[in-house]
C-alpha cells in the first residue's frame, strides 16, 4: 500500500526551529518528485516547496526561502523540511505530497499532515 | 502566476450540474490540476493536465480548458461531493493554488 506519514510537528516559539519528516512506503521513492504544502487554520492550500526525485533541484515559496530547507534521503525513503526562524504565520498543517514522476509535481498522493503551531 | 477561482462558495441540490471556474493570470497551457478536500482530511487529486481524470475518481467529474480559463464540472452532484475544491497551476514555480470553492448540498 502506498502511503506517506508526516511527523515532527508541534509547538515552537517564534524564531525557533523544527524539522518535519515524511516517511514514504509502497513505491520507489527516488522515482518521484515530492512536495510540501501547508494549510493555515481555516485557510486554503499554500505551496511551500518541491524537490525532484534525485534531490538535485529544489524550489521554494518566497515566504519560506532562506528559512526553510527541503531535503530527501532516498536510502531511507524519507522527506524532510527543516524549518528555521519560524514565524507565527507559519502555523499550519503541513502535508507532504507525492509527485507524478521524477520531475512532475502534480500532487498525486498526500500524507495525513502534521500540525505546526508557532506561538510564544 | 495568480490563480483565481469562482465562485468562492455555492449551494446546489443532489443531481444538479455544478461548474467551478479557474482563471490564471497568464497562459499556463494545460498545466492545471483540480483537488478536492473534505473537512479534516488531506486533499485528493481529481484531475491533472486540465482534463485527465485521476484513477479512481468518479466519471461525473470532468475538467476542461487551456491557456488561462479552466472549468471543473460535476455532472450530477452527489451528497459525498460536499467539499472544498481547489485548482492549482503547475506551469511554473512558485506553484499556486486558487482560493477554493466550497460546495454545499442543499
Amino acid at each position: 500500500e502506498v502511503q506517506m506519514l508526516e511527523s515532527g510537528g508541534g509547538l515552537v516559539q517564534p524564531g525557533g526551529s523544527l524539522r518535519l519528516s515524511c516517511a514514504a512506503s509502497g513505491f520507489t521513492f527516488s522515482d518521484y518528485a515530492m512536495n510540501w504544502v501547508r494549510q493555515a487554520p481555516g485557510k486554503g492550500l499554500d505551496w511551500v516547496a518541491s524537490v525532484t526525485g534525485s534531490g538535485g533541484r529544489t524550489n521554494y515559496a518566497d515566504s519560506v526561502k532562506g528559512r526553510f530547507t527541503m531535503s530527501r534521503d532516498n536510502s531511507k525513503n524519507t522527506l524532510y523540511l527543516q524549518m528555521n526562524s519560524v514565524r507565527v504565520d507559519d502555523t499550519a498543517v503541513y502535508y507532504c505530497a507525492q509527485g507524478f514522476g521524477s520531475e512532475n509535481y502534480y500532487m498525486v498522493l498526500w500524507g495525513t499532515g502534521t500540525t505546526v503551531t508557532v506561538s510564544s | 502566476i495568480q490563480v483565481t477561482q469562482s465562485p468562492s462558495s455555492l449551494s446546489a441540490s443532489v443531481g444538479d450540474r455544478v461548474t467551478i471556474t479557474c482563471r490564471a493570470s497568464e497562459g499556463i497551457s494545460i498545466y492545471l490540476a483540480w483537488l478536492q478536500q473534505k473537512p479534516g482530511k488531506a486533499p485528493n487529486l481529481l484531475i491533472y493536465g486540465a482534463s485527465t481524470l485521476q484513477s479512481g475518481v468518479p466519471s461525473r467529474f470532468s475538467g476542461s480548458g487551456s491557456g488561462t480559463d479552466f472549468t471543473l464540472t460535476i455532472s450530477s452532484l452527489q451528497p459525498e461531493d460536499s467539499a472544498t475544491y481547489y485548482c492549482q497551476q503547475l506551469k511554473s514555480f512558485p506553484l499556486t493554488f486558487g482560493g477554493g470553492t466550497k460546495v454545499e448540498i442543499k
